[in-house]
């Protein structure tokens, strides 16, 4: 299995643009969470989806940010519009609960950079 | 809610020698617990894990120690190499749910 892919790896924009960030789960994996992680903040949730459902969306900072989960291959992370301080790294992380672990796979992130 | 902390920011150790990361959670209900490692400019890699019924476990060089009573985690690595120089992550989960709590992270260096 190729793991987590995220696309882009990474993106300059400008303020107010919208940015689109994309994941494709670890086949058979039937959660998928969004993190972000600066500096100050370190990893935070975003929110995360079941079975494609979204479970928990406390974590998106505001409106602006949105995420999908139209199929269980595939998920966005949109910024609407985009603001200098959305520049972090953002991390896509797929799992399948067993009996025994909930082990989350992680991508190799998106490094958005706002200006 | 969740918190997680780290004992120390950064640790630095010699080539060969020992080194224990430390992590301390809030949540006496937390169940499931991991250690991270990540690299430069890469997502964060499950190095072990361990659940609320084990107070020990271990991998290969790796051992976590986990304290409910104290609520208190460790990583141990034994004879340290360059390739270990990264940043280590403790995170836990809470009543059952696979939502990963993250703590600040503890940057390991490996003095040659």
């Amino acid at each position: 299995d190729a793991g987590v892919i995220q696309s882009p790896r990474h993106e300059v924009t400008e303020m107010g643009q919208e940015v689109t960030l994309r994941c494709k789960p670890i086949s058979g994996h039937n959660s998928l969470f969004w993190y972000r992680q600066t500096m100050m903040r370190g990893l935070e949730l975003l929110i995360y989806f079941n079975n494609n459902v979204p479970i928990d969306d406390s974590g998106m900072p505001e409106d602006r940010f949105s995420a999908k989960m139209p199929n269980a291959s595939f998920s966005t992370l949109k910024i609407q519009p985009s603001e200098p301080r959305d520049s972090a790294v953002y991390f896509c992380a797929s799992s399948s609960r067993t009996d025994w672990n909930t082990e989350a796979f992680f991508g190799q992130g998106t490094r958005l950079t706002v200006v | 809610g969740e918190s997680v902390g780290l004992h120390l920011p950064t640790l630095s150790v010699q080539e060969g020698d020992n080194s224990i990361i430390n992590c301390a959670y809030s949540n006496s209900a937390s169940d499931y617990f991991i250690w991270y490692k990540q690299e430069s400019g890469k997502g964060p890699q499950f190095i072990i894990d361990i659940r609320s019924n084990m107070d020990k476990r271990q991998g290969q060089r790796v051992t976590v120690l986990l304290n409910k009573t104290v609520k208190h985690l460790s990583l141990q690595i034994a004879a340290t190499q360059p390739g270990d120089s990264a940043v280590y992550f403790c995170a836990v989960t809470t009543g059952g749910g696979n939502k990963l709590t993250f703590g600040t992270g503890t940057q390991l260096k490996v003095e040659l």
